[in-house]
């Protein structure tokens, strides 16, 4: 089973530059994660999907990020414009939540990573 | 809100020696523990989780786990350290029937030869 892939694996771009990542998340996993890891810390949560709806983006910067899900699989997380504070790894990740009733572990499936490098 | 401690942001062991790797956690429900580990340029592996049930808990590569509600803590244990070992171990702590991981600053263990 393929796990969680990420695009582009390394990004440098010049400040006030725009970016993108790409998420393909796992096959039927229906709620992905955008985490963002800095340096000599643990991941952030910065947004996570249910199937198409933004369910948690209160930590998501949105006068520069943005983000979206469409048809409930691919994720794309934009930054436009970038800053030099943005330089940081951003991670996807996907799991299976089960409706209410379900056993739900919570257990997070996680890609490599876009490591991005703002100058 | 939950939140995750992670004593030590380094901790150096030699090869063949015990590791544990501490982590103390705050919940206002039961909560579900994770450990994951992140080798370089790598995403963050799942090493052991706690659901429900047996508050010792083992995971791949020899590691296990123990639940202790009354010290708050999930601390990371492995009998005897490889090499293999040396990487970044994070902590996680999520609500019972939620989905959203509180990480822990984590900690970098070094193995020496």
């Amino acid at each position: 089973e393929a796990g969680v892939v990420q695009s582009p694996r390394y990004k440098i771009i010049e400040k006030k530059q725009p970016v993108a990542f790409w998420c393909n998340p796992i096959s039927g996993h229906n709620t992905l994660y955008w985490y963002l890891q800095n340096l000599g810390q643990g991941p952030e949560l910065l947004i996570r999907y249910e199937n198409e709806e933004a369910v948690d983006d209160s930590q998501l910067p949105k006068d520069r990020f943005s983000a979206e899900r469409l048809k409930g699989v691919d994720s794309t997380l934009k930054i436009q414009p970038a800053e030099l504070g943005d330089s940081a790894v951003y991670l996807c990740a996907s799991s299976l939540t089960q409706s209410a009733g379900g056993v739900n572990t919570g257990e997070l499936f996680f890609g490599e990573g876009s490591r991005l490098t703002v100058l | 809100a939950q939140s995750v401690t992670q004593l030590g942001s380094h901790v150096s062991v030699s090869e063949g020696a015990l590791v544990l790797l501490r982590c103390n956690y705050s919940s206002s429900v039961p909560p579900y523990l994770f450990w994951y580990v992140q080798y370089p340029n790598q995403g963050l592996q799942l090493l052991l989780k706690y659901t429900t049930g047996a508050t010792l808990v083992k995971g791949i590569n020899g590691f296990e786990a123990e639940f202790k509600k009354s010290e708050t803590s999930f601390h990371l244990t492995k009998p005897s350290a490889h090499m293999s070992d040396a990487a970044e171990y994070f902590c996680a702590v999520s609500l019972l029937y939620g989905n959203k991981l509180v990480f822990g600053a984590g900690t970098i263990l070094r193995v020496k030869s």
